[in-house]
């Protein structure tokens, strides 16, 4: 059973760096196709992709946050972490990881239940 | 702006048929492949179809997906209350080298 699930901080204030946890269990990360994004969505507002992580440690980030965003893995714990530099409010949002599955099919068929980060000073 | 365009809003009643579309362009629809997801309210996105129109095998037939062209389209049948949430259409673009979401669009079963 694939299940993941986010950690962090609830609350950052702006300029400040937003380190989030994606803690996984039912696979892993070195088995080929595999693959961990993060995905965020402001309140009342749709999903927007943020960064994509392969079991080749190839990655894919998206092109307006690419500046800010680095996506790592520590395979042995079961663990993807998403930075992000320089928070402003309009980052306000809750912050999901996703499974994804099926050699670059850029599809997420596991999600956790997401985090809500509140950018605030 | 959403890089994929989605109707904000699609309302049927119990036991109806709706669609849901998705419209594209080549560098994102037109050259891969499309998923859904549905979104209950205050929960995390589920994955109802993915490559165009397969399902996950938790997911029943009531619900289906298609695309032509630089569109793909979402259809349920059997419309339920349970099926009221946003839906979201998901795809990779090549031209953008992301993958992009659709603005989602909102079932009321009436």
């Amino acid at each position: 059973q694939i299940t993941l699930k986010e950690s962090g901080p609830t609350l950052v204030k702006p300029t400040q760096t937003l380190t989030l946890t994606c803690t996984f269990s039912g696979f892993s990360l070195s088995t080929g196709g595999v693959g961990v994004g993060w995905i965020r969505q402001p309140p009342g507002k749709a999903l927007e992709w943020l960064a994509l992580l392969f079991w080749n440690d190839d990655r894919r980030y998206s092109l307006s946050l690419k500046s800010r965003v680095t996506i790592t893995k520590d395979t042995s714990k079961n663990q993807v972490v998403l930075t992000m530099t320089n928070m402003d409010p309009v980052d306000t949002a809750t912050y999901y990881c996703a499974h994804s599955s099926g050699y670059y099919q850029y599809y997420f068929d596991y999600w956790g239940q997401g985090t809500l980060v509140t950018v605030s000073s | 702006q959403s890089v994929l365009t989605q109707p904000p809003s699609v309302s049927a009643a119990p036991g109806q048929k709706v669609t849901i579309s998705c419209s594209g362009s080549s560098s994102n629809i037109g050259n891969n492949y499309v998923s859904w997801y549905q979104q209950l309210p205050g929960t995390a996105p589920k994955l109802l179809i993915y490559d165009n129109n397969k399902r996950p095998s938790r997911i029943p037939d009531r619900f289906s997906g298609s695309k032509s062209g630089t569109s793909a389209t979402l259809g349920i049948t059997g419309l339920q209350t349970g099926d009221e949430a946003d839906y979201y259409c998901g795809t990779w673009d090549g031209s953008l080298g992301a993958v992009v979401f659709g603005g989602g669009t909102k079932l009321t079963v009436l």
